[in-house]
């Protein structure tokens, strides 16, 4: 089992569609969870840091389910420049080290 | 401005020869880390640092070399015993490591002629 697995995609949805990602991590012990967004060619830039009681930011909403082990990110009003790949990362416990899911790429289409 | 420099932007290297990454940041962060990402993949780690004069592997550290004589600095090398060294090169600091957000310079894509 990988570390970090996400569905790669793509997800094509239409504008004003919602969609969610799921990501699901190995270690149990995993304390920090983020979602990154990359578009082609550029670096990875925060999208949102994931807390155990869920987080909102405008149309995005992250979530942590540590029974199941995975975190969640629903967009809501999908708009084009939505369209990314949105990369889930997983601290490795007792190290300075990240573990970077394969993203999953999301095209929103007009 | 604070944040992270990477140079070059684009750089062509013939088989053979070493090459080094410059990785610079004004964000007073103390550990600063490598990655490597190939096309479809995710990112994987070359070397990290948690301090100045310290520095461990990453999950693929072979044919790559690091300093981290400055807090400032993180240079890369890529020396000719890396055997596919054609990909996008991404430089990352920390406050802290570990529990703290990641924050990219905008990576350096080389390729091997």
């Amino acid at each position: 089992r990988k570390e970090v697995e996400q569905d790669p995609g793509p997800f094509n949805v239409p504008e004003g569609a919602t969609v969610a990602f799921n990501c699901t991590y190995s270690n149990s012990a995993s304390q920090s969870f983020f979602w990154y967004r990359q578009d082609c060619r550029k670096e990875p830039k925060l999208l949102m840091s994931v807390y155990s009681s869920g987080n909102e930011d405008g149309r995005f909403t992250a979530q942590l389910n540590r029974a199941s082990q995975y975190i969640s990110l629903l967009i809501r009003d999908s708009k084009l420049s939505d369209s990314a790949t949105y990369l889930c990362v997983v601290n490795m416990p007792g190290t300075y080290k990240y573990i970077f899911g394969t993203g999953t790429r999301l095209k929103v289409l007009a | 401005d604070g944040g992270i420099t990477q140079s070059p932007k684009y750089l062509f290297r013939k088989e053979g020869q070493n090459v080094t990454l410059s990785c610079e940041q004004n964000l007073n962060h103390d550990a600063m880390y490598w990655y490597r990402q190939d096309p479809g993949q995710g990112l994987r780690l070359i070397y990290y640092s948690q301090i100045v004069n310290d520095f461990q592997k990453g999950d693929i550290a072979e044919g790559y070399s690091v300093s981290r004589e400055k807090k400032e600095s993180f240079p890369l090398t890529v020396t000719s015993a890396q055997k596919n060294p054609t990909a996008f090169y991404l430089c990352a600091s920390t406050t802290s490591g570990g529990a703290d957000t990641q924050y990219f310079g905008p990576g350096t894509r080389l390729t091997v002629l």
